[in-house]
């Protein structure tokens, strides 16, 4: 079985400072994991993705994430945010146990004071 | 620009009336999936289509139903809305190569998503 767990379902940072949003992963097969960034009203939008290779992965806006075996973890993080990062963001897993399915964490709010 | 399209974005329907959600996709992916997302909480899986065959989720109530007519176009039936089902539902493509992959490694592209309001 696999599961995501954010740490935070609130998190609230200054403008121009560290984004730093938290995910660990529980699965018994090699993880794909993902952050998806969901904007009020808006489907979700791919943020980044690790599927196999160098485990610090860059995606889109600025953000990036390491996968940390060790730790299972996969932190999404940004030098500095800018007002427009305030959004839901989603962390996901999956991987092949016989079929795949994609989990998603319970989300973590992110707000961005000016 | 390719897509995903979600209508209507807003849909009020009466406690045991049938109403029906439509996606399409310009993006011409083999596979479409259909999500519920209540507030605050993660998207949950319904069902997906890998080309024509269609795989529902253990959990999925029997309330819900799909179709999908062709490669463009995907459905979403509540037969007798709930309460309960008020949500808004996500629709989302992907291409997957590997037969296995379905909701895998590939790219989820999202549509914006119908908010159902069950009155």
């Amino acid at each position: 079985a696999q599961s995501v767990t954010q740490l935070g379902s609130h998190v609230s940072v200054s403008e121009g400072a560290l984004v730093l949003l938290r995910c660990n992963y529980s699965s018994s097969v090699p993880p794909y994991l993902f952050w998806y960034v969901q904007y009020p009203n808006q489907g979700l939008q791919l943020l980044l993705k690790y599927t196999t290779g160098a485990t610090l992965v860059k995606g889109i806006n600025g953000f990036e994430a390491e996968f940390k075996k060790s730790e299972t973890s996969f932190h999404l993080t940004k030098p500095s945010a800018h007002m427009s990062d305030a959004a839901e963001y989603f962390c996901a897993v999956s991987g092949y146990t016989g079929g795949f399915k994609t989990i998603f964490g319970a989300g973590t709010r992110l707000f961005v004071k000016a | 620009d390719a897509m995903v399209i979600q209508n209507p974005r807003y849909q009020v329907t009466q406690f045991g009336k049938p109403v029906t959600l439509s996606c399409s996709q310009t993006l011409n992916h083999n596979v479409m999936y259909w999500y519920q997302q209540k507030s605050s909480q993660a998207p949950k899986l319904l069902f997906h289509y890998y080309d024509k065959d269609f795989n529902n989720e253990a959990d999925t109530p029997d309330n819900f139903q799909s179709r999908r007519p062709n490669t463009s176009f995907c459905f979403l039936d509540i037969r007798s809305p709930g309460l309960g089902d008020a949500a808004m539902y996500l629709c989302a493509t992907s291409r997957e190569i590997d037969p296995r992959g379905v909701a895998g490694k590939e790219t989820q592209y999202f549509g914006p998503g119908t908010r159902l309001l069950v009155l």
